[in-house]
């Protein structure tokens, strides 16, 4: 139990573009997703949080503009990164937090990498 | 700010041997402590976590040690075996809230 997915799992967009990162728990509902981002040989950043039916919080120095998530359900959460760099390129990994059981598990994504060329 | 770090980027052990990972944390209030693997191209993986009323907890073949006196997370791996070379994060968490990373420890086993 307790799987949550991404989609897609790689995905390459040209510079100005955007591009949509799907996160969904598979067999649970998700009252808070997390949104991370990670570049290599580095540790994950927290970017925003996310709950389900109001608006995300954002890190400190994270755009909001330009990191669009919306968490419309108990089972899916969106990121859109929008006008896409070059510097954009990273590998996102989503989270998610269940309603019942520990209030602390979170369980993650397989992650998406995004080369923005 | 805060933060959570390792004590060592890189620790390489020979198969079979016992593994220690460190982590020190900043953050006196943090009450849940997460150890996490990271394999290349994955999402981290959960390993074993502790809350802040203890002070070791076991798994299978993982042990986390808490030592709230000076604010330091253990994660001991017995019998180290290669499928556990991988990237190990710990991570704090305070009152249910958002988990802070550390910065990793790239673990290599050496058949």
């Amino acid at each position: 139990g307790a799987v949550v997915s991404q989609h897609p799992s790689r995905v390459i967009c040209k510079s100005g573009t955007s591009v949509k990162i799907e996160c969904r728990s598979l067999d649970f509902q998700a009252t808070t997703m997390f949104w991370y981002r990670q570049f290599p040989k580095q540790s994950l950043m927290l970017m925003a949080t996310s709950n389900e039916g109001s608006k995300a919080t954002y890190e400190q120095g994270v755009e909001k503009d330009k990191f669009l998530i919306n968490h419309a359900s108990l089972t899916l959460s969106t990121l859109t990164v929008t006008s896409a760099h070059p510097e954009d390129s990273s590998f996102y990994i989503c989270s998610a937090r269940g309603a019942g059981g520990s209030s602390y598990e979170q369980y993650f994504g397989p992650g998406t990498r995004l080369t923005v060329t | 700010g805060e933060s959570v770090g390792l004590h060592l980027p890189t620790l390489s052990v020979q198969e079979g041997d016992n593994s220690i990972i460190n982590c020190a944390y900043s953050n006196s209030a943090s009450d849940y402590f997460i150890w996490y693997k990271q394999e290349s191209g994955k999402g981290p993986q959960f390993i074993i976590d502790i809350r802040s009323n203890m002070d070791k907890r076991q798994g299978q073949r993982v042990t986390v040690l808490l030592n709230k006196t000076v604010k330091h997370l253990s994660l001991q791996i017995a019998a180290t075996q290669p499928g556990d070379s991988a990237v190990y994060f710990c991570a704090e968490n305070i009152d249910a809230g958002k988990s802070t990373f550390g910065d990793g420890t790239t673990l290599t086993v050496k058949p």
